[in-house]
């Protein structure tokens, strides 16, 4: 079955302090997978899209990076606007066009 | 930018109504969707349409039907309201199945 799962489910980093949020998943074939930002109330705004290992995007203090297994979004010297959750959601090539999110991992950044 | 508007962010209906939601995309795209959002479950497909009058179910379709008569609009009908069906919903559109899913903000519906 395919699945996506997200770690941690909650990250409170200090402004400046760098991480890195996981996204793990199992789909046979993948057609795509796809960071998505949240903040309370709204819905998801797309960030990135990989398709193949070894693929990375960049946009500002974010950075995506792709494995066969895994997915990872690094957030570099984080700012208090940055807090939201981060969606990972995964496209296999059967699956048409639906999107398997995973829970989310909700991204606090203190100043 | 693209832009995925729903008619209403806040709705409240009695159980056993019938419920539309609306949706409206204004970047000519082929496909659409409905999902909705719970705690702990995480974003569901419901229903999705990649072209005019056509649409696939999702992963949860019961209690629920869809309607796309024109391009730019995907329309949500809740059959009979229950009160599990107390959710936020959200609307996404993309140009082709591969590319990436644009959402709306989201109607959050509550059924009393």
């Amino acid at each position: 079955e395919d699945q996506v799962t997200q770690s941690p489910e909650a990250l409170r980093l200090q402004e400046g302090e760098s991480s890195s949020l996981n996204c793990s998943y199992t789909v046979s074939g993948l057609r795509g997978l796809f960071w998505y930002r949240q903040d309370p109330g709204k819905g998801p705004e797309f960030l990135f899209t990989l398709y193949s290992a070894g693929e990375e995007k960049e946009k500002e203090r974010l950075k995506a990076t792709l494995t066969k297994k895994e997915s990872f979004l690094h957030i570099t010297a984080p700012k208090p606007e940055d807090s939201a959750t981060y969606l990972c959601a995964v496209q296999g090539i059967n699956q048409g066009g639906k999107l398997i999110f995973g829970q989310g991992t909700e991204l606090s950044v203190k100043p | 930018d693209v832009k995925v508007t729903q008619s209403s962010r806040y709705l409240v209906k009695r159980t056993g109504e019938k419920v539309f939601l609306e949706c409206v995309q204004d970047m000519d795209h082929e496909n659409m969707f409905w999902y909705r959002q719970d705690p702990g479950l995480g974003l569901r497909l419901i229903y999705f349409s990649y072209d005019v009058k056509m649409k696939e179910k999702g992963d949860i379709p019961e209690g629920y039907s869809v309607s796309r008569e024109k391009k730019e609009r995907f329309s949500l009908i809740l059959e009979s309201a229950s009160t599990n069906q107390t959710s936020m919903y959200l609307c996404a559109s993309a140009s082709q199945l591969n590319q990436p899913q644009h959402f709306g903000d989201g109607t959050r519906l509550s059924i009393l």
